[in-house]
Order: C-alpha cells, then sequence, then structure tokens
C-alpha cells in the first residue's frame, strides 16, 4: 500500500539553528499539505501545494519558514532559525484531488522537532 | 472562521463496552469530514470519511454518522478493545480548502 513517507523521523536542535524536513507524497498525488501539531493540540495548516505551486501559505510564518516543491512531487519545509516555540510535530499529508475537497487525505509519520 | 470542538477531551472506559465520541463545528457549509486515529508520538491514521451528501459510514466496528445542518458528527465504537486506546481526531473540509481540526479525545480502553 502506497504511503507517504517523511524524513527524518526525529530532530533534535539548538535554538537559533537551521532544520529542513523532507516528505514525498503518494505517487501521483496533486495536492501536498504540511501541517504543524502542537502536543495536545489537532494539527494546523502551514501549507498547501497544488503540483509545485502554493495554494494556501496564509499561515506560515514567513519570517523563519519556507516551502518548495519545485518539481510538484516531493517537498521540503525549511525553518531558520528555529525558536524554542517551534518544538511540535510537522506532518505531511497528500491527496490526489485537483480541484475539489471530496478526496481523503493520506499523513505520513510525521517529523518530532524539539528545539533545545 | 470554522471551529471544531470535540467532546470528552479524554475517555476511558472498561474493555467491551461500546462508546461514542462527538465533534462540532460552526460553519456547516462543509465538502467533507474525516475521523482520524493518532497513536502516541506518530502520524494520522485516516478512519472514515464522510462526504457532505452523507449521513454515515461505516467500517468494521466503527460507524460515522454526519448531521451538517446542526454541525456535528459522532463516532460509534462497538465492543471496544485494548487496542482502540488512542487519539481520535475529526476534521472538516470546505471545498478545496484545509482541514480544520479538533483538539482530539484521548480514549483509554480498560482490560
Amino acid at each position: 500500500e502506497a504511503e507517504v513517507a517523511q524524513s527524518p523521523r526525529y530532530k533534535i536542535t539548538e535554538k537559533s539553528q537551521a532544520v529542513a524536513f523532507w516528505c514525498d507524497p503518494i505517487s501521483g498525488h496533486a495536492t501536498l499539505y504540511w501541517y504543524r501539531q502542537i502536543l495536545g493540540q489537532g494539527p494546523e495548516l502551514l501549507v498547501q501545494f497544488q503540483d509545485e505551486s502554493v495554494v494556501d501559505d496564509s499561515q506560515l510564518p514567513k519570517d523563519r519558514f519556507s516551502a518548495e516543491r519545485l518539481k510538484g512531487v516531493d517537498s521540503t519545509l525549511k525553518i531558520q532559525p528555529a525558536e524554542l516555540g517551534d518544538s511540535a510535530m510537522y506532518l505531511c499529508a497528500s491527496s490526489p484531488d485537483l480541484t475539489g475537497g471530496g478526496y481523503e487525505q493520506y499523513f505520513g509519520p510525521g517529523t518530532r522537532l524539539t528545539v533545545t | 472562521k470554522q471551529e471544531v470542538t470535540q467532546i470528552p477531551a479524554a475517555l476511558s472506559v472498561p474493555e467491551g463496552e461500546n462508546l461514542v465520541l462527538n465533534c462540532s463545528f460552526t460553519d456547516s457549509a462543509i465538502y467533507n469530514l474525516q475521523w482520524f486515529r493518532q497513536d502516541p508520538g506518530k502520524g494520522l491514521t485516516s478512519l472514515l470519511l464522510i462526504q457532505s451528501s452523507q449521513r454515515e459510514q461505516t467500517s468494521g466496528r466503527l460507524n460515522a454518522s454526519l448531521d451538517k445542518s446542526s454541525g456535528r458528527s459522532t463516532l460509534y465504537i462497538a465492543a471496544s478493545q485494548p487496542g482502540d486506546s488512542a487519539t481520535y481526531l475529526c476534521a472538516v473540509r470546505k471545498g478545496a480548502q484545509k482541514l480544520v481540526f479538533g483538539q482530539g479525545t484521548r480514549l483509554t480502553i480498560n482490560p
């Protein structure tokens, strides 16, 4: 069964350092999402891609976060510089739909980030 | 702005009981609603997806219902087992927009 892949699974970094996460969606899925989940809360969307284009990045802290999906396949989320408040689970999801919302979103295992 | 609320925040029941988890949302103009399971420190596993035109979906011991007009969904788990212990999240979607999640219900099934 196809799955969303993410790496690394765990990352510990010091405050002010740069960190990057990678996601490979299910093959053929046009839409890719990055969510952040703080412990004890539900995930919140950071950025949504349709192929290589950003559809929604309204909740992405653009002064320190960046995301790209250059060839419309895999994606990288970067934080520079990392802050203590960035400690969270970063989840990637993908969905096959192009225009509508009728399809499920499939989630990867996540990257647990700890900033010290 | 869509808001999703899940009650209760935590629930502990003995093995074998039937139980209901609740989810409510403020904007009834949704495209679909999805229930997820999350084990500690893990990603999300999709359990059931209900389209806005549907009233319920079933998968094994799980049954999810949707009342769009009242902004409510329930997840019914029959004959609960210790392996059902996890956090259950509901999320609603409007068109091509993002999923909006509740904070989850942490379920513990006691042997």
